[in-house]
C-alpha cells in the first residue's frame, strides 16, 4: 500500500483563521479523498480531488470553507477556511490502493484540529 | 445517497469468544463494502473488504459476509484477543465513478481477559 504522510500532525488555532492540511503520498494516484472525523464520531467524505480538475464535494461541504488543492498526482491540500470551533475534528486523507481493479483506500494518519 | 448502518455500537465479548458487527446499506448499486479497525489516536486500517459479486471472504480469524438481497453485510472476528479491542468501521461504497466511502456509525469492540 502507498505511504501516505499529512502536515501538521496536529494544530490548535484561534477562531476565525485558516488552516492549510498538507497530504504526500510516496506514489502517484487519480483520486485523493478528505474525510473528517468529529470527537468520537465516524468519518465523514468531505471532497474527492482529481488532479487537474476541481474537487467534487458532498453534501453539507462548500468550496468556500473548504477549499482544496490537487497539482500533481502525489500531493494535496485542504484549507479550513474561518474557523470556528465546531470545526475541531480529525482530517484525513485517503488514497486509492494502485492497481487495476483496486477499490482498497488508505488513510493517511490525520490532522488533529483544536480550534478555540 | 447511500445510507450505512451499523450496529452494534458497543461490543463487549470474553476473550476467545466470537464477536459481530452488522451493517445495512441503502444503495443497491453498491459494490464494494470495506471494514476499517481504528485503534485510539490511529488511522484507520482496512483489515478485510468484500465485494458484491462475492458473498463470503475470510483471513484468518477474519470473516465479511455479504447477503445483496437484504443489502446486508457482516464482520466476523473468531478466538477473541485483546489486542482486538478497537472501534470498527463497516463502509459502503457507492460504485459510480471514484470509489468514495460511505461509514457505518462505528462499533466498539472491548475483549474482557
Amino acid at each position: 500500500s502507498a505511504v501516505i504522510s499529512q502536515k501538521p500532525s496536529r494544530d490548535i488555532c484561534q477562531r476565525g483563521t485558516s488552516l492549510t492540511i498538507q497530504c504526500q503520498v510516496d506514489s502517484q494516484v487519480t483520486m485523493m479523498f478528505w474525510y473528517r472525523q468529529q470527537p468520537g464520531q465516524s468519518l465523514t467524505l468531505i471532497a474527492t480531488a482529481n488532479q487537474g480538475s476541481e474537487a467534487t464535494y458532498e453534501s453539507g461541504f462548500v468550496i468556500d470553507k473548504f477549499p482544496i488543492s490537487r497539482p500533481n498526482l502525489t500531493f494535496s491540500t485542504l484549507t479550513v477556511s474561518n474557523m470556528s470551533p465546531e470545526d475541531s475534528s480529525i482530517y484525513l486523507c485517503s488514497v486509492e490502493a494502485t492497481g487495476t481493479g483496486s477499490f482498497e483506500q488508505y488513510f493517511g494518519p490525520g490532522t488533529r484540529l483544536t480550534v478555540t | 445517497g447511500e445510507n450505512v448502518e451499523q450496529h452494534p455500537s458497543t461490543l463487549s465479548v470474553q476473550e476467545g469468544d466470537s464477536a459481530v458487527i452488522k451493517c445495512t446499506y441503502s444503495d443497491s448499486a453498491s459494490n464494494y463494502f470495506p471494514w476499517y479497525k481504528q485503534e485510539l489516536g490511529k488511522r484507520p486500517q482496512l483489515i478485510i473488504d468484500i465485494r458484491s459479486n462475492v458473498g463470503e471472504k475470510k483471513d484468518q480469524r477474519i470473516a465479511v459476509t455479504l447477503n445483496k438481497t437484504a443489502k446486508h453485510f457482516s464482520l466476523h472476528i473468531t478466538e477473541t484477543q485483546p489486542e482486538d479491542s478497537a472501534v470498527y468501521f463497516c463502509a459502503a461504497s457507492p460504485g459510480q465513478g471514484a470509489q468514495k466511502l460511505v461509514f457505518g456509525q462505528g462499533t466498539r469492540l472491548t475483549i474482557n481477559p
